[in-house]
C-alpha cells in the first residue's frame, strides 16, 4: 500500500484565500483523522471521521474550518477565509479499527498564509 | 480526564551515548493504550510501539526499549548506544478504550532529540 497520501505537500497563499487540504487514506482503514501542528500548540487534533461520518469536530478551531469526507477514500480540509495564524503543519492519518491501534500519518502538508 | 506529560522539551547527547526519554500520563481508565511515534526532520510520524495497559512487560527492539510501570503511570523510552540518525522529535500518546465509543489519541508535547555525531 502506499500509505496516507496527502496533497499538497506546501501551500502558500494570501491572507483571504481559500485553501483546500486533500488527503487519501489507506484503502481499508476506517477512521481518518486531521491534525494541525504547530510550535506552539503541538499536535492537535481537528476532527476524525469513522465509516466517512464525522465524530468529533470540537478541535476544529472555527467556523473557517470545514472537513469532508465523500468517500471512503478521499478527504478534504478546508479553510476559507485562511489567516497567517492558520499556518502549520496539518496531518492527514487513518486506521481501523479503533483507538487501541496505531494510526497511521500521510507526510503533512505545509501550509504558509502571508 | 486524559493527559501526556513529557517533561524533556529537548535532549542532546553525544553520539553511543545511551538516552532516555520520559513520559508520563494521566486517565482515569483502568484500560488504556500507549503509544511512541517519532518524527525526524523530514516531518513524518512514524509509529514505534503500542502497548495496552494489562501488559507490563518492557520491550525491546534493536537499539530500543521501552519500560512500561503503571505504578508511577510512565511509558519510557531508551535508546542504546544512539546515533545521528536517531535525531528526531518524539511523541508518547495516550487513548482510553471505551467499548461504546472510539477515544481519541492524546499527544504529549514531544521531545526533540539531537544525537551530535
Amino acid at each position: 500500500d502506499a500509505g496516507v497520501i496527502q496533497s499538497p505537500r506546501h501551500e502558500v497563499t494570501e491572507m483571504g484565500q481559500e485553501v483546500t487540504l486533500r488527503c487519501k487514506p489507506i484503502s481499508g482503514h476506517d477512521y481518518l483523522f486531521w491534525y494541525r501542528q504547530t510550535m506552539m500548540r503541538g499536535l492537535e487534533l481537528l476532527i476524525y471521521f469513522n465509516n466517512n461520518v464525522p465524530i468529533d469536530d470540537s478541535g476544529m478551531p472555527e467556523d473557517r474550518f470545514s472537513a469532508k469526507m465523500p468517500n471512503a477514500s478521499f478527504s478534504t480540509l478546508k479553510i476559507q477565509p485562511s489567516e497567517p495564524r492558520d499556518s502549520a503543519v496539518y496531518f492527514c492519518a487513518s486506521n481501523q479499527m479503533g483507538s487501541y491501534n496505531e494510526q497511521f500519518f500521510g507526510p503533512g502538508t505545509r501550509l504558509t498564509v502571508l | 480526564a486524559q493527559k501526556v506529560t513529557q517533561a524533556q522539551t529537548e535532549i542532546s547527547v553525544v553520539e553511543k551515548e545511551d538516552v532516555t526519554l520520559d513520559c508520563v500520563y494521566e486517565t482515569r481508565d483502568t484500560t488504556y493504550y500507549l503509544f511512541w511515534y517519532k518524527q525526524p526532520p523530514s516531518g513524518e510520524l512514524v509509529f514505534l510501539i503500542r502497548r495496552n495497559s494489562f501488559d507490563e512487560q518492557n520491550e525491546i527492539s534493536g537499539r530500543y526499549s521501552w519500560n512500561f510501570q503503571k505504578s508511577t503511570s510512565s511509558f519510557n523510552f531508551t535508546i542504546t548506544a544512539s546515533q545521528v540518525v536517531d535525531s528526531a522529535v518524539y511523541f508518547c500518546a495516550l487513548s482510553e478504550l471505551d467499548t461504546t465509543s472510539y477515544d481519541k489519541v492524546i499527544f504529549g508535547p514531544g521531545t526533540s532529540l539531537s544525537v551530535i555525531p
